[in-house]
């Protein structure tokens, strides 16, 4: 079966970086996405990786390691409002996405 | 600037009625996707639809229906309610037809209780 793992939950401090790790095993790999989810609102797009390496926008990076079916996501210079569930998807070979459940970041002051 | 639009936010609704919830994008997009996201569990695809005039189902797409006459709309019908179809629904739409790099962007949501 095809399967997406992430952390429940992790806990971080204001102006600190955290990495929030996510595993794949999908049937076939056409790119691996992050979306941030505050609670209430809807999902939206951070960022997307492909090819292996490291992609930096802003504050937020994303890696990513296809040998190994691995994918991190680096947020820098924690804010408050980064407090939220960041969701991992890969799109399979059927170019549909499929969900992890989602890691709650808290951030604490 | 509306992007995807949702209707109702949140419903109550008997166990056995019938309900359709609404999702209108101005984009463009061609494909267009309905998700149900429940407590503990990631998001689930119920149906899905590249292109107007076509639509595919999903990972759980029991008890629902959707149809995509035109290019913005994907309405997603529950025939007879149950319980366990209580969650938040979302509506999605991506510029592609599902190919790589298809990020996927999201409606607000409809917030849905069965009794």
């Amino acid at each position: 079966g095809q399967n997406i793992d992430q952390p429940t939950e992790m806990t971080a401090t204001e102006g600190a970086i955290v990495q929030i790790n996510c595993t794949y095993q999908t049937s076939g790999f056409n790119g691996l996405f992050w979306y941030q989810q505050h609670a209430g609102e809807a999902p939206t797009f951070l960022s997307y990786n492909v090819l292996d390496g490291l992609e930096e926008k802003g504050r937020f990076s994303s890696f990513l390691s296809r040998s190994k079916g691995y994918s991190y996501l680096l947020l820098k210079e924690l804010q408050m409002k980064d407090s939220a569930s960041y969701l991992c998807a890969v799109m399979d070979s059927n170019y549909q996405l499929i969900w992890g459940a989602g890691t709650k970041l808290i951030i604490k002051p | 600037i509306a992007g995807i639009t949702q209707a109702p936010t949140s419903q109550i609704l008997a166990a056995g009625r019938r309900m359709t919830l609404r999702c209108t994008q101005d984009m463009r997009h061609n494909a267009m996707y309905w998700y149900r996201q429940d407590l503990g569990l990631g998001l689930r695809l119920i149906h899905y639809s590249n292109t107007a005039g076509t639509t595919g189902k999903g990972e759980v797409p029991d008890g629902y229906s959707v149809s995509r006459a035109n290019t913005d709309d994907f309405p997603l019908t529950l025939a007879s309610a149950v319980p366990s179809q209580t969650s938040v629904y979302f509506c999605a739409s991506s510029d592609s037809s599902g190919g790589p790099h298809d990020t996927q962007y999201f409606g607000p949501g409809t917030r849905l209780t069965v009794l």
